[in-house]
Order: C-alpha cells, then sequence, then structure tokens
C-alpha cells in the first residue's frame, strides 16, 4: 500500500543551526514529493515539490530536499534555522492518474529555540 | 485573486445537526479536495472531485457527503454530525500536473 512516513513528530533546534526532516514513503512507480508547512492556524503552503529531474530541489524561505530513489526518501533541510520557521510541516506523495490524489504524512512539529 | 476560500472559519454543532462547508477556489481548477487533519494523523481525504458534476470517496468518507454543482465551488455536507467529526477541515483545488493550493480551514467543533 501506499504511504508516507514522518519518523519524527517534533524536532527543537536552536535559532541559526541546521535542520534536517525525514520523509520516507512507500510507492510502486516514481512518485512526485511534495513538502508543506503548516503555520498555527493556518492552511498549508507548499514549500517545494519534486516531479522529475534533477533530484535536489530548492523550494521557497530558504528550503531544498533531495530525492534519494535507493532511499525511499524525500527529506527537507534548511542550512540556517529562522524563529519563524516554527511551525508544522507535512511530506506528501502523488502521482498524476487521473484523480491528482495526494497521500499525506503525519506531520513534524519544528519548534525552534532562541 | 482570492485563490481558495472556506465558509465558515468556525462552528459548533451539536449531536445530530446537520451543516455544509463550502468551499470555493477562483483559479479554474479541475480538481477540489476535502480533508479532515486530527492530531498526529496529518491530513486525510475525505471527497474529491475531478471536474463539475463529478465526486469521488477518498480514504475517510463515511457520514460526509459532497457535490461540485458548479466548476468553481464543492460542497462538504454533514447530514447527522458525530464528535467523531470534531476536526479541522481543508479545501485544496489544482491541476492535474500541478500542486495543490489549500484554504485557510474550517475548525468544527460537534457536541
Amino acid at each position: 500500500a501506499q504511504s508516507v512516513t514522518q519518523p519524527d513528530i517534533h524536532i527543537t533546534v536552536s535559532e541559526g543551526a541546521s535542520l534536517e526532516l525525514r520523509c520516507n514513503y512507500s510507492y510502486g512507480a516514481t512518485p512526485y514529493l511534495f513538502w508543506y508547512v503548516q503555520s498555527p492556524g493556518q492552511g498549508l503552503q507548499l514549500l517545494l515539490k519534486y516531479f522529475s529531474g534533477d533530484t535536489l530541489v530548492q523550494g521557497i524561505k530558504g528550503f531544498e530536499a533531495e530525492f534519494k530513489r535507493s532511499q525511499s526518501s524525500f527529506n527537507l533541510r534548511k542550512p540556517s534555522v529562522h524563529w519563524s520557521d516554527a511551525a508544522e510541516y507535512f511530506c506528501a506523495v502523488g502521482r498524476t492518474s487521473n484523480t491528482g490524489k495526494l497521500i499525506f504524512g503525519q506531520g513534524t512539529t519544528l519548534q525552534v529555540k532562541p | 485573486n482570492a485563490g481558495v476560500t472556506q465558509t465558515p472559519k468556525f462552528r459548533v454543532l451539536k449531536t445530530g445537526q446537520s451543516m455544509t462547508l463550502l468551499c470555493a477556489q477562483d483559479m479554474n481548477h479541475e480538481y477540489m479536495y476535502w480533508y479532515r487533519q486530527d492530531p498526529g494523523m496529518g491530513l486525510r481525504l475525505i471527497h474529491y472531485s475531478v471536474g463539475e458534476g463529478t465526486t469521488a470517496k477518498g480514504e475517510v468518507p463515511d457520514g460526509y457527503n459532497v457535490s461540485r454543482l458548479k466548476k468553481q465551488n464543492f460542497l462538504l455536507g454533514l447530514e447527522s454530525a458525530a464528535p467523531s467529526q470534531t476536526s479541522v477541515y481543508f479545501c485544496a483545488s489544482s491541476t492535474l500536473q500541478e500542486t495543490q493550493y489549500f484554504g485557510p480551514g474550517t475548525r468544527l467543533l460537534v457536541l
């Protein structure tokens, strides 16, 4: 069955430190991969996406993610975290068929210490 | 250009009451989706639509109905609300090949 796992429910990092959020997926074909961010009380905003091509993708707010087919992973990284990055982050996987449906991971809550 | 809007933002219902959540998008997207978000469970797809006049079940459709009479609107109905339907509901829209764009959410509390 198709699934997405975000192993870390909650992560705390110090402001200025680097960040890596993990995402593993189970999917029969090469998937489309997404990272979304959700600030408290808000909807989801797209950070970045991978459809094909270069496996290192750049997103908004200084985030990047790397698709590793051999590890079925799509980890999100940022070299230096800002206090405003505190939010919940969701990894999602999908594949264009005739529905555009996505499967979301459980989410990782990021706390940033001053 | 408002993107995806949801009405209402917050609602309290008593068990057994009915209500309709409205989602509207102004991006001319063919595809629309309703999700529910519960702590520790991510977003789960309730129903979706691949075009005007079409709807289909998602992962957790029981207790909900939907309609897509106009391309820009996607309605989610609860015929007889239950406490288990207390959640935050998100609507999203997309074109087939592209990103899903999300509304701000509706918080529903069923007592």
